[in-house]
């Protein structure tokens, strides 16, 4: 089983619609979660962590996390097009920086 | 804050020659980067974790005499190619931690460098 785990989608979504990205993880001793947005030709930028149970919002974007289910996820709140996107979750494990990232989900968002 | 550089954004090269790569973290100190390479269409495949003032840790199937690493400073980590073949060519990407203990630690990548061999 990998140590994350994404839906590599792709995901389609109309304009101003809610857009819903899942990831779990397999390691219970994980410490800190991340999402990350990778455009096409360019490298993954931070979106937002989340070390905590519950719901992180930051604008638009809400992250959730369970960390009994091991489950992380993150909700993008009226969707744009320019929010099409490969969608990275990742995982850190302290146990010397050990960070796992799932494959991505492809997003996008129609006009 | 939080920003980490690349050198080159691109290069070409011919087939045999090395080439080198500078990873520097501009605002913050580093002592872990982290080295990926990534194909067209493909996932981030991690190459090595590089610890300040110490060997690199590779991962499975990356040869260490291929891909020089050396992380020499706190803001400055530099992955040669050596002996680049067309294979080599691809979009590598580093990143750093923004170190803040083992709840906070943040990965932030660079721009990647865009390979390609002839």
């Amino acid at each position: 089983q990998k140590e994350v785990e994404q839906n590599s989608g792709p995901l389609s979504v109309p304009e101003g619609a809610i857009a819903s990205l899942n990831c779990t993880y397999s390691d219970r001793v994980s410490q800190s979660f991340f999402w990350y947005r990778q455009y096409s030709g360019k490298s993954p930028e931070l979106i937002m962590s989340i070390y905590s149970n519950g719901d992180k919002e930051d604008g638009r974007f809400t992250a959730q996390l369970n960390k009994a289910s091991q489950y992380v996820s993150l909700l993008i709140r009226d969707s744009q097009p320019s929010d099409s996107a490969t969608y990275l979750c990742a995982v850190n494990v302290y146990t010397g920086n050990q960070f796992y990232f799932g494959t991505g989900t492809s997003l996008t968002v129609i006009p | 804050g939080a920003v980490v550089s690349q050198h080159p954004s691109w290069v070409i090269c011919k087939s045999g020659t090395s080439v080198k790569i500078e990873c520097r973290s501009l605002d913050f100190q580093a002592t872990t980067m982290f080295w990926y390479r990534q194909f067209p269409k493909q996932s981030l495949m991690l190459m090595a974790t590089s610890n300040e003032g110490s060997k690199a840790t590779y991962e499975q199937g990356v040869e260490k005499d291929k891909f020089l690493i050396n992380h020499a400073s706190l803001t400055l980590s530099t992955l040669t190619v050596t002996s680049a073949h067309p294979e080599d060519s691809s979009f590598y990407i580093c990143s750093a931690i923004l170190g803040g203990g083992p709840i906070t630690d943040t990965q932030y990548f660079g721009p990647g460098t865009r390979l390609t061999v002839l």
